[in-house]
Parts: structure tokens; C-alpha cells; sequence
């Protein structure tokens, strides 16, 4: 149980065009969804924490207008990185929090490798 | 601040023993996780410790004194398939997971 689903499992896309990363909890609800970014040889970096039907949090540092999280459902949240650039290029994984499942643990999703041309 | 340390690399051979530290200091402690990485995919759960002490989960165990705040991670009988990054990850007291840098074990024939 406890399955997280990302798609897709990579893009690559023109310079200043926008990517919409889809981040699903396939067998519980998530309540709450993070997201996150990793660069090569790097730790995880959280992004973004959003709670169904609400605003998502972001951390010091992230542009909420350039990364744009939704969350609208249990299942169900998005992370849309608009007019792309290079520097953007990165793994970006999201995880999952909620019911049925243990309240502490985040379930992780495969990551969605981002390259921006 | 906040802040998880751990070494950044650490080399051992196969089917040996490593042991793989971390130390933290953050604003409240709800339990301490170990996850493995491969490179190019997501973190995979190895553990969750909340009580002082050690876990034993087949090859892997994990250990937690937090009087010390600190944890280790045990790696017994070593097979190549274990290289990987190893993140400590500490739940604070809003239930975020504040994450170390990982470190990146190589395992060597």
C-alpha cells in the first residue's frame, strides 16, 4: 500500500514554455503533498507543502508564480514550473502524507527528471 | 537553525559492515528516518526511529540516542546493490521532514 505515482517520469522542453508534473496517491488519500527538487549530487530540497483545498506553503527562496502547486483533490496535485529555463532543469519528486496511512511517513513518488533546452 | 550532519562519502567493502552517522539539532524532534537513494530515483524508507535505542530490520539496523541527537545507520554484510546515498531526515516539531545531505556510500569487491 502507500503508492505514489509521478508523470511524467521526464520531460524535456523549450526554454520558456511551461511543464506540468502530475503527482498521484494511488491507493490512500494525501491530505498533504510536498514537493520537492534535487540537483545532481545534492540533498532534497523541499519546495512546497500544500494541504488539500488549500493554498500551498512555500519555502523561503521558491517563486510561487513561477512554481505553481495545486492541489485540488485527495488524490490529486500538480506542480506546473512556468516559462522554463535551463537553470530549471532538475528531479523533482513529490511525496505524501494522509489518511491510512502512517501520519509521520512520506511516501515518495519515482521523480519527474526535468531538462530544460 | 536547523541542521543535520552527515558524511558526505564513505567507501567499504563488500560484505563488510559500515556504519553511516548522523547528528542533528532542530526545533522539536518527532522521530529520525533513514532513506536510500540510488542515483536518479526517489528516497526509499529504511527506517523510522522515535525511542532511544537500536532496530533491527534484516541486514540494515538503526540506531537513536536523542539525549546525544544523534543516529546511526548499520549496514551489515555488504552487497554492491547497497551503493547509494543514505539521507537522515529528522520530523521537527510541525511534523517536516528537515533532511541531511546524504551521503553517498561506495561499495567496493
Amino acid at each position: 500500500g502507500a503508492v505514489v505515482s509521478q508523470h511524467p517520469s521526464w520531460v524535456i522542453c523549450k526554454s520558456g514554455t511551461s511543464v506540468k508534473i502530475e503527482c498521484r496517491s494511488l491507493d490512500f488519500q494525501a491530505t498533504t503533498m510536498f514537493w520537492y527538487r534535487q540537483f545532481p549530487k545534492q540533498s532534497l530540497m523541499l519546495m512546497a507543502t500544500s494541504n488539500e483545498g488549500s493554498k500551498a506553503t512555500y519555502e523561503q527562496g521558491v517563486e510561487k508564480d513561477k512554481f505553481l502547486i495545486n492541489h485540488a483533490s485527495l488524490t490529486l496535485s500538480t506542480l506546473t514550473v512556468t516559462s522554463a529555463h535551463p537553470e530549471d532543469s532538475s528531479f523533482y519528486i513529490c511525496s505524501a502524507r494522509g489518511a491510512g496511512t502512517d501520519f509521520y511517513e512520506q511516501y515518495f513518488g519515482p521523480g519527474t527528471r526535468l531538462t530544460v533546452t | 537553525g536547523q541542521n543535520i550532519d552527515q558524511p558526505t562519502e564513505m567507501t567499504a567493502t563488500e560484505g563488510a559492515i559500515v556504519q553511516i552517522n548522523c547528528t542533528y539539532q532542530t526545533s522539536g524532534f518527532n522521530g529520525l528516518f533513514w532513506y536510500q537513494q540510488h542515483a536518479g530515483e526517489a528516497p526509499t524508507f529504511l527506517s523510522y526511529n522515535v525511542l532511544d535505542g537500536l532496530e533491527e530490520k534484516g541486514r540494515f539496523s538503526s540506531f537513536l540516542s536523542r539525549s546525544k541527537g544523534y543516529s546511526y545507520l548499520l549496514l551489515k554484510e555488504l552487497q554492491m546493490k547497497d551503493s547509494a546515498s543514505y539521507l537522515c531526515a529528522v520530523l521537527d516539531s510541525n511534523y517536516q521532514l528537515i533532511w541531511g545531505a546524504g551521503t553517498k556510500l561506495i561499495i567496493k569487491p
